[in-house]
């Protein structure tokens, strides 16, 4: 089973700040199959990049994926008061797929 | 416009049996698997597993396996997940998403809290 680390575990910003999170799996995840969702309180998880870099449909360019490997980050460039979440690394190469613990970001 | 739409919040007791639902509309039910997932307060989000509504072949990560049934009604587009004997420790919000092989989880459900308490 590939454990996804996530860091930091609470990350305190300011609107228009720049946001990077990061996300370690214990052993490479094939073909960069690495999603990152948001969740909001009380919400479902919304997709927001597939495979390590692509946006998904609908989410602003201000949401990057980066990273192959064992490495991967999720960059917002300038906090929304709306971006304000949880935020969830998952590998969905390997079985079981697996989520990372979440980062929370919070404002600061 | 793809929807999966789960069934209504659950209060139980512990050893009462449990079965909530997830209802897929606007694609092909059967082309895709269904992911579980389960939340526990304020924790991260877990797998549970997969189901294929075309066959119903199911796949169980391991933490899971023997503690839930997943089963699904092809002719009426609903995925389920069961439990025989609740405990106190199934209290979590469950999750049901769209899966493909080699794709992300790309529609989710709204949740179904599921309640154990005596």
């Amino acid at each position: 089973e590939i454990v996804l680390t996530q860091s930091p575990g609470t990350l305190s910003l300011s609107p228009g700040e720049r946001a990077t999170l990061s996300c370690r799996a214990s052993q490479s995840v094939s073909s960069s199959y690495l999603g990152w969702y948001q969740q909001k309180p009380g919400q479902a998880p919304r997709l927001l990049i597939y495979g390590a870099s692509s946006r998904a449909t609908g989410i602003p360019d201000r949401f990057s994926g980066s990273g192959s490997g064992t490495d991967f980050t999720l960059t917002i460039s300038r906090l929304e008061p709306e971006d304000f979440a949880a935020y969830f690394c998952q590998q969905y190469g390997s079985s079981p797929l697996t989520f990372g613990g979440g980062t929370k970001v919070e404002i600061k | 416009e793809v929807q999966l739409v789960q069934s209504g919040a659950e209060v139980k007791k512990p050893g009462e049996s449990l079965k909530i639902s997830c209802k897929g509309s606007g694609y092909s039910f059967t082309s895709y698997w269904i992911g579980w997932v389960r939340q526990m307060p304020g924790k991260g989000l877990e797998w549970m597993g997969i189901i294929y509504p075309g066959d119903s072949d199911t796949r169980y990560s391991p933490s899971f396996q023997g503690q839930v049934t997943m089963s699904a009604d092809k002719s009426i587009s609903t995925a389920y997940l069961q439990w025989s004997s609740l405990k106190a420790s199934d209290t979590a919000m469950y999750y049901c998403a769209r899966y493909s092989y080699g794709r992300p989880l790309d529609y989710w459900g709204q949740g179904t809290l599921v309640t154990v308490s005596s």
